[in-house]
């Protein structure tokens, strides 16, 4: 059962242009969502998250938007950077087991910034 | 350089053998979590530890144990090992159990041959 899905394994933009980067979620008892950007031989990063109760949050020239009753998030960065080309991870937080808060992930879309 | 340090980076083994893979959290970080990451796949969540004890379990096989020392730093035992096991993993951590700003280590990459 993927809770966090994310239907494009890839995307290409331009430099300079808008990227949009979708999840999709399914698990209602997620509070806080997240996205991590993870470059080749490096482990993920932190990004930017947003609460449940909120639609918008943005950070410099990255904005995540939540649609709750599409159950839909997404990343829009602008304007893209060559940098910025690496694998996003979008993960759903809920609490399980243990009253423990855990991360489910999706299988990430990897972002290509063409200069 | 994260913080959380993972050893080994890359490891070959054959299949039925264990493999010992180890995690030093970031300095002050209480938890630890694993994640395996196979191929084309996201990340899937197997342990947590919390201050030496397990906390929450995922999609952990019964071949594979972890533990936390009271150092704080993690191991995990895979046993038994199959071709598809094969994959990287992750260990994260956190200073509190719901702080989401999960801090990761560049990984373990396994092969088993």
């Amino acid at each position: 059962d993927q809770q966090v899905k994310q239907n494009s394994p890839s995307l290409s933009v331009q430099e300079g242009r808008i990227s949009i980067l979708n999840c999709d979620y399914t698990n209602s008892m997620f509070d806080y969502f997240l996205w991590y950007k993870k470059y080749p031989a490096e482990g993920p990063t932190f990004l930017i998250s947003i609460s449940s109760i909120k639609d918008k949050n943005e950070d410099g020239r990255f904005t995540v938007f939540l649609n709750k009753s599409a159950k839909h998030l997404s990343l829009h960065i602008v304007p893209s950077q060559p940098g910025d080309s690496a694998v996003y991870f979008c993960a759903g937080a809920a609490f399980s087991s243990g009253s423990a808060r855990q991360l489910t992930f999706g299988s990430g879309t990897q972002l290509t910034v063409l200069p | 350089d994260s913080g959380v340090t993972q050893t080994p980076k890359h490891l070959i083994t054959a299949t039925g053998q264990r493999v010992t893979l180890r995690c030093s959290p970031r300095s002050g970080d209480l938890s630890v979590y694993w994640y395996q990451q196979s191929l084309d796949q996201g990340l899937q969540f197997l342990i947590q530890y919390y201050n030496g004890e397990e906390r929450a379990k995922g999609n952990i096989l019964e071949r594979f144990s972890a533990q936390q020392f009271p150092d704080l730093h993690s191991e995990l035992n895979l046993s038994s090992l199959e071709l598809g096991d094969s994959a990287l993993y992750f260990c994260a951590s956190s200073v509190l159990q719901g702080n989401y700003g999960y801090t990761f280590g560049s990984g373990t990459r396994l092969t088993v041959v």
